[in-house]
């Protein structure tokens, strides 16, 4: 079963940021790779799926990449309503989050 | 409009099961590459994955948690159960389910490729004598 390695576990940046996350698989796990964000107290919303393919509704800020074991989120520019908590989830067989990234303000 | 929402005890005492229901509408699991989750998180930590099961009724579990977790599903009802044995303080935390969606790859529905698109609000569940 892969586990997941988010990095950094947390980061500093300012409006207008570009903000890159990346997360490890321990395994190949092709491009079966989920991202999501989740704000305090709320239930986490879908980003990215299948490594790169933005789910309806969300800005086109947010990008991903990757395959195999390495993959990437970006924020193009970063925007108020993006400080939040970023998790990695793969689904390669059952399925595993990483341990998230907390985006917090400069 | 595809809405969750789970229900159950918000107290259980350790070596109990804990029974939640996820119950949906607007979708069916009667539909081709369809499936409802689980997901848990523990206060101020991350997210873990549980369990999902498919429109087939195949169903996938976490490794580490197996030999505790049972779902299914009854779609007349619309719902999805998940049990939980021998509950132990460190398995508080709030429990999500939510609308999995399989890949459509080489001309197969999933079940790799599966992603969470719609979640419910969570249900908060403390384990304590």
């Amino acid at each position: 079963d892969s586990q997941m390695t988010q990095s950094p576990s947390s980061l500093s940046a300012s409006i207008g940021d570009r903000v890159t996350i990346t997360c490890r698989a321990s395994q190949n796990i092709a491009s079966y790779l989920n991202w999501y964000q989740q704000k305090p107290g709320k239930a986490p919303k879908l980003l990215i799926y299948a490594a790169s393919s933005l789910q309806s509704g969300v800005p086109e800020r947010f990008s991903g990449s990757g395959s195999g074991t390495d993959f990437t989120l970006t924020i193009g520019s970063l925007q108020p309503e993006d400080f939040a908590t970023y998790y990695c989830q793969h689904s390669y067989g059952p399925g595993a989050f990483g341990q998230g990234t907390k985006v917090e303000i400069k | 409009q595809i809405t969750l929402k789970e229900s159950g005890p918000t107290l259980v005492k350790p070596t109990q099961t804990l029974t939640l229901t996820c119950t949906f509408s607007g979708f069916s699991l009667d539909t081709s590459g369809l499936g409802v989750g689980w997901i848990r998180q523990p206060p101020g930590e991350a997210l873990e994955w549980l369990a999902v099961i498919f429109w087939n009724d195949d169903e996938r579990y976490s490794p580490s948690l197996k030999d505790r977790l049972t779902i299914i599903k009854d779609t007349a009802k619309n719902q999805v159960v998940l049990t939980m044995t021998n509950m132990d303080p460190v398995d508080a935390g709030t429990y999500y389910c939510a609308h999995a969606k399989q890949l459509w790859v080489s001309g197969v529905w999933g079940p790799r490729g599966v992603y969470f698109d719609f979640w419910g609000q969570g249900t908060l569940v403390t384990v304590s004598s």
